[in-house]
């Protein structure tokens, strides 16, 4: 089992660029979260994925979207990217339901210049 | 409002003593309560976990940790530090999602192993 994937691991992106993200969920799993985690932070919640769909959000601009495909993989968008959004971006995924464990991702490091 | 609070950001034990990193949860609910690892260069690892039942809970790599709903906390601890410990430790809360979780984290506390 490869466990939750994500790519790339690293990226340099100009302000005003737009990026995006990627990740595989760990087999099983059918739902994805992403974090960013600012350095020397905590991670913070950005959005949840389940059945394609967008379920919850943090409080985070609409320059981030996401999407989930068919096979639970999912991809995380920033667009219109601003020097603060440099950190690194976690994925996590789960089975479904409210007992359930979250697994990580090594996370994409995006840095902004 | 729902929230974690690590209050010590950084911590420095000597190799072979006890530990405990503390956590206090704001959160109206039941919770669910994790204690996650990371490691320089590396992802979140999932030391141990809380749902219900037993108060205390045994993790991996030694660790464990008690839930006191008394004091809305759930401090992590080791009765004999490793060198390997060092590292980042994230306590975070798993809030309602649908009918999922999503994690509410703390800071962190960073710990320091002295040889």
């Amino acid at each position: 089992d490869a466990g939750v994937t994500q790519s790339p691991t690293h990226l340099i992106k100009t302000r005003g660029q737009q990026v995006t993200l990627r990740c595989s969920p760990k087999s099983g799993h059918d739902t994805v979260s992403w974090y960013q985690q600012a350095l020397g932070q905590g991670p913070q919640f950005i959005f949840q994925y389940y059945e394609e769909e967008e379920r919850q959000r943090g409080n985070f601009p609409d320059r981030f979207s996401g999407h989930q495909f068919p096979n639970y993989s999912s991809e995380l968008n920033v667009n219109a990217l601003l020097l603060g959004d440099s950190a690194l971006y976690l994925c996590a995924s789960s089975p479904t339901g409210m007992n359930t464990e979250a697994f990580f991702g090594q996370g994409t490091r995006l840095t902004v210049v | 409002a729902q929230s974690v609070t690590q209050p010590d950001i950084h911590i420095t034990v000597s190799e072979g003593a006890s530990l405990e990193l503390r956590c206090n949860y704001s959160y109206g609910a039941t919770p669910y309560l994790f204690w996650y690892v990371q490691s320089p260069g590396q992802g979140l690892q999932l030391l141990l976990k809380y749902f219900s039942g037993d108060t205390l809970v045994q993790g991996i790599k030694g660790f464990e940790a008690e839930f006191k709903r008394s004091q809305s906390s759930f401090n992590l601890r080791k009765p004999s530090v490793h060198w390997s410990d060092a590292a980042e430790y994230f306590c975070a809360v798993g809030a309602r999602a649908g009918n999922n979780r999503k994690l509410i984290w703390g800071l962190g506390t960073s710990l320091a192993v002295n040889p």
